[in-house]
């Protein structure tokens, strides 16, 4: 079965500092993979998405991640942190047999310090 | 087109009570998604059109719930006899067939209380 394990429940970074937020799948066959961010009181919003291309993905707003199938990884990074960036991020499979429908890990909460 | 809308957004009803949400999709998206978020989790898939057919629904959609989505446009969620329980986020997301992505676009969802 395909599914995602969000490695943190919650990061807490200093402004101008990296972000990483950790996230492995499972998946039986090549795996379409993303990153959406949930702003309090927002929609989900696209960060970036993975689909057997390059391995490292650029997303929106500096955000990048990188598909490592030998770790089954699919990890979040920023070099720099900005406060604008304090959201709930999920990562989320979609499984391509199955009408697309996604699969969303539990979540990490990101929070900025100034 | 401004992407995918939702309404009511809020929506507080007494158990028992039936509701209704509306989702509107992009105009060109063939596949709308319906999801809840319960508080402190990750969206949770419930159904899903192609078009105006329901081609799958989760476990999770009891009898009481019911999805429609007439002429392959916008799309109602049914909750009939509403329970504490279905206080939820619920989200709706739309995309295009056939795009090996299956890259979803989210609403604002409709936040409901049931007291």
């Amino acid at each position: 079965a395909q599914s995602v394990t969000q490695l943190d429940s919650h990061v807490s970074v200093s402004e101008g500092t990296p972000v990483l937020l950790r996230c492995n799948y499972s998946s039986s066959y090549s795996p379409s993979l993303f990153w959406y961010v949930q702003h309090p009181n927002k929609g989900l919003q696209l960060l970036l998405k993975y689909t057997s291309a390059a391995t490292l993905v650029k997303g929106i707003n500096g955000f990048e991640a990188e598909f490592k199938k030998s770790e089954t990884s699919f990890h979040l990074t920023k070099p720099s942190a900005h406060m604008s960036d304090a959201a709930e991020y999920f990562c989320v499979v979609s499984l391509y047999n199955q009408g697309g429908k996604l699969i969303f890990g539990q979540g990490t909460e990101l929070s900025v310090k100034p | 087109d401004t992407g995918v809308s939702q309404d009511p957004r809020h929506k507080i009803t007494k158990r028992g009570q039936n509701v209704t949400f509306r989702c509107d999709p992009i105009s060109e998206h063939n596949r709308l998604y319906w999801y809840r978020q319960t508080l402190g989790q990750g969206p949770e898939f419930l159904t899903y059109f192609q078009n105006e057919a329901q081609l799958e629904k989760s476990r999770l959609l009891s009898d009481r719930f019911s999805a429609e989505r007439p002429k392959g446009s916008f799309s109602t969620l049914e909750i009939q006899r509403t329970e504490q329980g279905d206080s939820a986020m619920y989200l709706c997301a739309s995309s295009l067939s056939g795009a090996h992505s299956y890259e979803q676009y989210f609403g604002p969802g409709t936040r409901l209380t049931v007291t």
